[in-house]
């Protein structure tokens, strides 16, 4: 089954610490995408990448970093810089091909900052 | 600045009749619409989406309607359901820039049985 997977569910860091969320994808899509969720809130670009080795700034990027070596991969890095990192992280891809393409959503991992 | 507001946190609605969800938009250049559902600790899943080139687009129990001179879109359910209760977020999106989808803050859908 093609699809988006997310690990871990749930995360816990220390204050000051860096944590990377995983995202996988074998839905052979060519755009990634990070969001962040807060309660009662939308979702929020983080970033996003178009193709292998490149990435660019969403809206709320400060704090965060990324990667994008390969195709399927694009893990997101929530750095001590962040200032509140306690949210619900999703990542998304979506096809380039075709006129109208939806986004295609991992399950999501909660990060909490103790 | 929010491009993209649904205005109502949250709707109840009996069982068997019509949930009518809402989402306003600012941006003319907006073309491409869309509709998902989330359950709690869940990524949201793909519901039903417009094109500016319609009105109207149907799917099953659900329709999406698209007023661009009102910069308006919603999301009709009927009949309602129990497993229809959750968090709904309308998106938009420029087509020729696919790259970037811009999301609501979602509204909260509870079917009462």
């Amino acid at each position: 089954d093609g699809g988006i997977t997310q690990s871990p569910k749930y995360l816990f860091r220390k204050e000051g610490q860096n944590v990377t969320l995983s995202c996988e994808q074998n839905l052979n899509h060519d755009a990634m995408y990070w969001y962040r969720q807060d309660p009662g809130q939308g979702l929020r670009l983080i970033y996003y990448s178009q193709i292998v080795n490149d990435f660019q700034k969403g809206d709320i990027a400060e704090g965060y970093s990324v990667s994008r070596e390969k195709k399927e991969s694009f893990p997101l890095t929530v750095t001590s810089a962040q200032k509140n990192p306690t949210a619900f992280y999703l990542c998304a891809s979506t096809k380039r091909s075709g006129v109208y393409n939806e986004q295609f959503f991992g399950p999501g991992t909660r990060l909490t900052v103790l | 600045d929010q491009q993209v507001k649904q205005n109502s946190p949250s709707l109840s609605v009996q069982e068997g009749r019509i949930s009518i969800l809402n989402c306003d938009y600012t941006n003319s250049m907006f073309d491409y619409f869309l509709w998902y559902k989330k359950y709690p600790a869940e990524g949201p899943t793909f519901l039903i989406s417009i094109s500016s080139i319609k009105d109207k687009n149907e799917d099953g129990r659900f329709t999406v309607f698209l007023n661009k001179s009102a910069k308006h879109l919603s999301l009709h359910i009927v009949p309602s359901q129990p497993g229809d209760s959750a968090v709904y977020f309308c998106a938009a999106s420029v087509v020729y820039n696919f790259n970037k989808f811009y999301f609501g803050s979602g509204t909260k859908l509870n079917v009462k049985p």
